[in-house]
């Protein structure tokens, strides 16, 4: 199981990102999928949930409005898509799988540094 | 949603048995059997080690078990090795529809 992502880098706040998680090894299409990040030193923290089917789509508080997650089938590929971002968007950001409601499988990270 | 409430640290010698606390409320762990924890080495991505409160994935070292009373959860690791030294999380899913962490506990084996 592989789980890469890229689309990370340096933005000014009030800036967007895209982050991309590129999933191979397993059968993408049935599964939830999940972006959780992690600040510099910090705890984890969840974002977004995407269901298996494209539905439901959840949030954390403090992203609504802003981030939008999506999924493509046909390239077994997650995104999030970061507008109007914040100091405190920085971060390591985990694409990864949930089964039985657990975070099963993480990729590696994608850095994501708001600054001016 | 606040976040879980875990101890900052614990400490244990090799081959002793170490439990570290997990206390949220009646929306999250105390309403459903969805406690997980991770286990995070420096610079790595964390990996699952207990998820369903109490069960372990395949692979994981059975020195590892959970458990949960009330509001509470705990993970417990028996035999302490060297490599156990890491930063665990709790997390639960809440009635927020959404998951919620632990703040994270260091391990240290002395």
């Amino acid at each position: 199981v592989h789980l890469v992502e890229s689309g990370g880098g340096l933005v000014q706040p009030g800036g967007s990102l895209r982050l991309s998680c590129e999933v191979s090894g397993f059968n993408f299409n049935p599964y939830n999928m999940n972006w959780v990040r992690q600040a510099p030193g910090k705890g984890l923290e969840w974002v977004s949930y995407i269901g298996g089917g494209g539905t439901p789509i959840w949030y954390t508080g403090s992203v609504k409005g802003r981030f939008t997650i999506s999924r493509d089938r046909p390239k077994n590929s997650l995104y999030l898509e970061m507008n109007s971002l914040r100091d405190e968007d920085t971060g390591v950001y985990y694409c990864v799988r949930d089964l039985d409601w657990a975070f099963v499988d993480w990729g590696q990270g994608a850095l994501v540094a708001v600054s001016s | 949603q606040s976040a879980l409430t875990q101890p900052a640290s614990v400490s244990g010698s090799p081959g002793q048995s170490i439990t570290i606390s997990c206390t949220g409320t009646n929306t999250d762990i105390g309403r459903f059997d969805r406690v997980s924890w991770y286990q995070q080495h420096p610079g790595k991505a964390p990996k699952l080690v207990i998820y369903e409160d109490i069960r372990r994935p395949s692979g994981v070292s059975d020195r590892f078990s959970g458990s949960k009373s009330g509001n509470t959860a705990s993970l417990t690791i028996s035999g302490l090795h060297s490599d156990d030294e890491a930063d665990y999380y709790c997390c639960s899913f809440a009635s927020s529809v959404t998951w919620v962490f632990g703040g994270g506990t260091r391990v240290t084996v002395l």
